[in-house]
């Protein structure tokens, strides 16, 4: 009974390319969130979703955009993929005014080679 | 600027107690978190603190001065599954966490 689920679990393509990565939550929460951690382990945000309205956008290449379709789901789509963008992206969500909690999906593993 | 503190690495035997220190620089600030990452998996959430002084959940308890900007979280009785990186996370305005670097705790038998 995942609370916060992720597909693909590993992508592995070329630069240049376009991908999806997509989000679940089953937890009734109302924020989302997209981070990206980086080889080194740094885990930043990259975009939060209120109840499907983006509320934050922390100057990320607009290569990224975000999707939320309703309050349990959380796309994120890349474009013109480049080689930095390798990282494992998390998708989490909190309830709305605990955001300090959040609940991590497992993450994608993305490879550009 | 937002900036975040924690040591990179702590060792420790099984059974001992170990604490990992966070201070931190914020344009506001409401709380501090701590999560748990294992190798391969996803962060979890330990812990917060609001206020100062010591939570205590389990093993684990979390402190936090606001004066001194500073928390730390305490593990006790350490298992070999307490292996894992730590990271501290604080809430300033602006409606999200701003993470730390995180401390990778290798416990040894």
């Amino acid at each position: 009974d995942t609370a916060v689920s992720q597909t693909p679990k590993y992508l592995v393509t070329q630069m240049g390319n376009d991908k999806s990565i997509k989000c679940e939550q089953n937890l009734g929460h109302d924020t989302m969130y997209w981070y990206k951690q980086d080889s080194k382990k740094f885990l930043k945000i990259m975009f939060s979703y209120n109840n499907k309205e983006l509320i934050i956008n922390e100057t990320v290449p607009n290569r990224f955009s975000p999707k939320s379709p309703d309050k349990a789901h959380l796309n994120l789509h890349i474009n013109s993929l480049e080689l930095g963008d390798s990282a494992v992206y998390f998708c989490a969500s909190s309830p709305t005014g605990t955001l300090y909690e959040q609940y991590f999906g497992p993450g994608t593993r993305l490879t550009v080679t | 600027g937002q900036s975040l503190e924690q040591p990179s690495e702590v060792t420790a035997v099984e059974g001992a107690i170990v604490q990992i220190n966070c201070t931190y620089q914020t344009s506001g600030f409401y709380g501090l978190s701590w999560y748990q990452q294992h190798d391969g998996g996803a962060p979890t959430f330990l812990s917060y603190n609001a206020l100062d002084g010591l939570e205590e959940t389990g093993r684990f308890s979390s402190f936090l001065s606001r004066s001194d900007s500073y928390g730390y979280l305490l593990l006790q009785e350490l298992q070999m599954k307490d292996s894992a990186s730590y990271f501290c996370a604080v809430r300033p305005q602006g409606g999200k966490l701003i993470f730390g670097q995180g401390t990778e705790l290798s416990v040894k038998p």
